[in-house]
């Protein structure tokens, strides 16, 4: 089926270890997203790509890792995580053509990871 | 930094009743989305208005936006219990090169 896809839904481990979340989706959207939620804070921007091999940093990207190799892929990757890296985190994605631009487009959230660091 | 803020933080009505939800922004935005998020579950979109509208209708939805208030309404109409949820308010302010900026959301209760 169509749509965006996390993995996994749940997470444990413990702090200094690395992390990859993956996104998957199947619409070949041009943009996706990574977002961190936090009571308090709501939805915080991580990292963006607006097509393959082009990613650059949203509002907290500290201690984030991100690529895009392929249009329907976009991990992201703790690589030496924190407590303070405890979250909800969401993937999402926008927009068909990189030419239409970002603006006035929706964006399709995954059903998130709920990562624990201990 | 938080660009929309809704009010209120939280609202619990009866089935049947209206539920209205704002949203205050600070700098010019191309346009205003709206998007519900069920418990344990991701954002879904529900409608998107641009600057140049002032109003917008789906369904039981009914949105304003006031560009000289910099504000935004979302009214569900004859609410239902289904329709318990958190509401989030995105803008894509001037500067954002068109990424959204969340408020913290209302939570909805709807109760049978």
């Amino acid at each position: 089926d169509a749509g965006i896809t996390q993995s996994p839904r749940y997470k444990i481990t413990e702090t200094g270890r690395q992390v990859t979340l993956m996104c998957h989706q199947t619409w070949s959207h041009s943009y996706m997203f990574w977002y961190r939620q936090d009571l308090g804070h709501g939805l915080r921007l991580i990292y963006y790509s607006a097509a393959a091999d082009i990613t650059d940093k949203g509002e907290v990207p500290d201690g984030y890792v991100v690529s895009r190799s392929k249009t329907e892929n976009f991990p992201l990757t703790l690589e030496s995580a924190t407590r303070s890296q405890t979250s909800v985190y969401f993937c999402a994605s926008s927009g068909e053509e990189l030419r239409v631009g970002l603006y006035n487009q929706p964006q399709h959230f995954g059903d998130g990871t709920r990562l624990s660091i201990l | 930094s938080q660009q929309g803020e809704e009010d209120p933080q939280a609202l619990s009505i009866q089935e049947g009743e209206n539920a209205t939800m704002n949203c205050s922004y600070k700098t010019s935005i191309n346009n205003l989305q709206w998007y519900r998020q069920n418990s344990g579950r991701g954002l879904v979109h529900l409608i998107l208005i641009r600057s140049n509208e002032r109003e917008k209708h789906s369904g039981r939805l009914r949105v304003t936006l006031d560009t000289s208030k910099k504000s935004s309404s979302l009214l569900i109409t004859a609410s239902r219990a289904a329709d318990t949820a958190s509401y989030f308010c995105a803008t894509d302010a001037s500067g954002s090169q068109g990424n959204l900026i969340f408020g913290k959301g209302t939570k909805l209760s709807v109760k049978p």
